[in-house]
Parts: C-alpha cells; structure tokens; sequence
C-alpha cells in the first residue's frame, strides 16, 4: 500500500513564525502536492512538484513555498504565519504520466492553528 | 482553471437505503477523467471510484456507482445499501486525460448516516 506521512497531525503556531509542514511517500512517486482544505471552498492546491527540485505554483501560492531536495520527501514552508493560515493542510502523491490509474494518495493532513 | 461544483454541502440517509451525491464540472476538453474520493471523519482520503470520459458505460465499485452525463457535464455518485462507515466527505475531482496530474475538486458533500 502507498503510504504519504504528514509528520504532524496537529500543530500550534504562533504568529510571525515559521513553520514547516513535512510529508513523506513511499513509494517512488514523481509528483507531490500540497493542498489546503477549508470548510465550503473544498481543497485547493497550494503548489506541486513533479520532480526533485522542481516545483510549480498552485491556486493560492501567497504566504507559501515549498522544498524538494529528495524524491520521498516534499515540504512545505509558512515564512512568517499568520491568522488566515489556520486549515487543514493535505500532502498527496502520485506517478507521473496521464493514465487514469495515476491517482493521488493522500497523508492524513495536518491541521494547523495560528495563533 | 476548471471548476468543479457540488451543490450539496450536506447530505443525509438511513442506514441501508440509497442517496446520490450530485457533482457538475465545467470543461472544454474532450476527453478527461472523473474521480469521487472519500474523506472519513479524521482519516485520510480515499479513492472510491473513476471514471474516463470517453467511456459511455457508467463505472461502478461495488455498492458504489456513477450516473456520468457527459453532455451536461454530470457526474453523480449514487451508494446503495448505505452503512455507518459510509459516513464522510466527498469530494468529486476531475482530471485532464493528456497533461501532468493536477486534479480540480469540488467543495465537498458531507454525509451523514443515519442508524
């Protein structure tokens, strides 16, 4: 089974900090994505990955950036948090390539509160 | 961007009955893929079911199936026999067939079930 790890399930924040949120996938996939999920706007991607050291803006890049400097492992980086970056935050992996078995597999999400 | 609606926020069904979750997309390609994932209540999202564009045949997965209309761009998941570990979100994602990864979700239908 695909396994994506998001290393914290809850987190607490204070504003103005930096915050760096870590997902690991198992199993050699070349895209990574990270989304952010809220109540009535559904999940909304952030930014994606689709090889090391490649990255490409989402929908709501503002206030993020991201790191991939292993295959496994895709970071993302609130510089100096704020209010409105409380949410839910989803990593997902997937194989490259346009087949419909190339589907995302999710981490359980971080839930992250800025205080 | 393609966009994605889903017009129920929340949806409701006894145990053991029947409910369709409605989904609408817009898009101007031909060919693309669609997607219902599943979100139980603090656990990761799940494939439950897709569907190709170009397929007439409505996909089906078990107590899980789909009514996809391509021209009024529809694509409705309808689960029979409903049981208590039905109860989460869906999201319905849509896909395009020939380029990278990206999948567009809707804003989510959370379902509950009623014992």
């Amino acid at each position: 089974d695909v396994k994506v790890t998001q290393s914290s399930r809850y987190l607490v924040k204070r504003t103005g900090e930096k915050v760096f949120l870590e997902c690991v996938q198992d199993m050699d996939h070349e895209n990574m994505f990270w989304y952010r999920q809220d109540p009535g706007l559904g999940l909304r991607l952030i930014y994606f990955s689709y090889d090391v050291k490649m990255k490409e803006k989402g929908d709501i890049p503002e206030g993020y950036s991201v790191s991939r400097e292993k295959k496994e492992r895709f970071s993302l980086i609130l510089e100096s948090a704020s209010t409105n970056q409380t949410s839910m935050y989803l990593c997902a992996s997937s194989e490259h390539g346009t087949s419909i078995r190339n589907i995302q597999y999710f981490g359980a999400g971080t839930r992250l509160s800025v205080l | 961007a393609q966009t994605v609606t889903q017009s129920q926020p929340e949806m409701s069904v006894q145990e053991a009955e029947t409910v369709t979750l409605s989904c609408t997309y817009d898009t101007s390609e031909s060919d693309y893929y669609l997607f219902w994932y599943k979100q139980p209540p603090s656990r990761q999202m799940i494939l439950v079911i897709r569907q190709e564009a170009y397929k007439q045949q409505n996909a089906t997965e078990n107590r899980f199936s789909v009514n996809f209309q391509k021209a009024a761009k529809s694509f409705s998941l309808k689960i029979s026999d409903s049981q208590l570990g039905d109860a989460a979100m869906y999201f319905c994602a849509y896909r395009r067939s020939n380029t990278g990864n990206q999948f567009y979700f809707g804003t989510g239908t959370s379902l509950t079930v009623i014992p």
